[in-house]
């Protein structure tokens, strides 16, 4: 069974600071995808990453898959980013080909 | 161009009834993806088709939780006999394509937010 975990589950900071979200992930898991929801809001797909790095604006991504491993960098973090931040694995191969298995989702706040 | 669109955004049903949720993924989109997302739990994958055929339907709670789509397009989750613990946020993703490669990263819709009574 695949899976994914994320950490931390909440992550409160003041505005400028640098936030880092880590989500490790299991065997069967081809790459990664960091999704952000808002409150109350709908699902944003940020990123979509199998190797390396990726950057979009103060959001950067990277993974390492020889250790099954995958962050979420937000830099100088402003209040609009306080929302839940989701990694989730896709399947990498079967008849699920695809399927995303979620991770708990990490609430981050950010104050002014 | 127009992202991955769900009808209803919002359905109040009472228990016991049947209730049916669409989902039209992106135009040219092959792989469609059906996930649920309980209050206060975390996204849960249902179903996924691969053009008209659902390869996947493990995630399918019980009997009573159905899809089916149609000309490689739209989709319908149907939920007959509802539940109360069938209340939750149904959302539905599409991607060009659930093969291997760079083009299956998935597009999710604003959901369904299905309250039962």
């Amino acid at each position: 069974k695949n899976e994914v975990e994320q950490s931390p589950q909440n992550l409160t900071a003041q505005e400028g600071e640098f936030i880092t979200i880590n989500c490790s992930y299991s065997v069967g898991i081809s790459a990664l995808h960091w999704l952000q929801q808002h409150p109350g809001g709908g699902i944003v797909s940020l990123f979509m990453l199998s190797s390396g790095k990726k950057k979009h604006g103060r959001l950067i991504a990277t993974i390492n898959i020889q250790e099954k491993h995958s962050s979420l960098h937000i830099t100088a973090s402003h209040p609009r980013d306080s929302a839940v931040y989701i990694c989730a694995g896709r399947n990498a191969g079967g008849t699920s080909y695809g399927k995303l298995t979620f991770g708990q989702g990490t609430i981050l706040t950010v104050h002014p | 161009g127009a992202g991955v669109s769900q009808s209803p955004s919002n359905k109040v049903t009472e228990k016991g009834k049947d209730v049916e949720l669409r989902c039209d993924p992106i135009s040219g989109h092959t792989a469609l993806y059906w996930y649920r997302q309980s209050l206060g739990q975390g996204l849960e994958f249902l179903i996924y088709f691969q053009g008209n055929s659902a390869p996947d339907k493990s995630g399918l709670p019980s009997d009573r939780f159905s899809a089916e789509r149609t000309g490689g397009s739209v989709s319908t989750l149907t939920i007959q006999r509802t539940q109360q613990e069938d209340s939750a946020v149904y959302l539905c993703a599409s991607s060009l394509t659930s093969l291997a490669g760079a083009y299956n990263e998935q597009f999710f819709g604003p959901g369904t937010r299905l309250t039962v009574l």
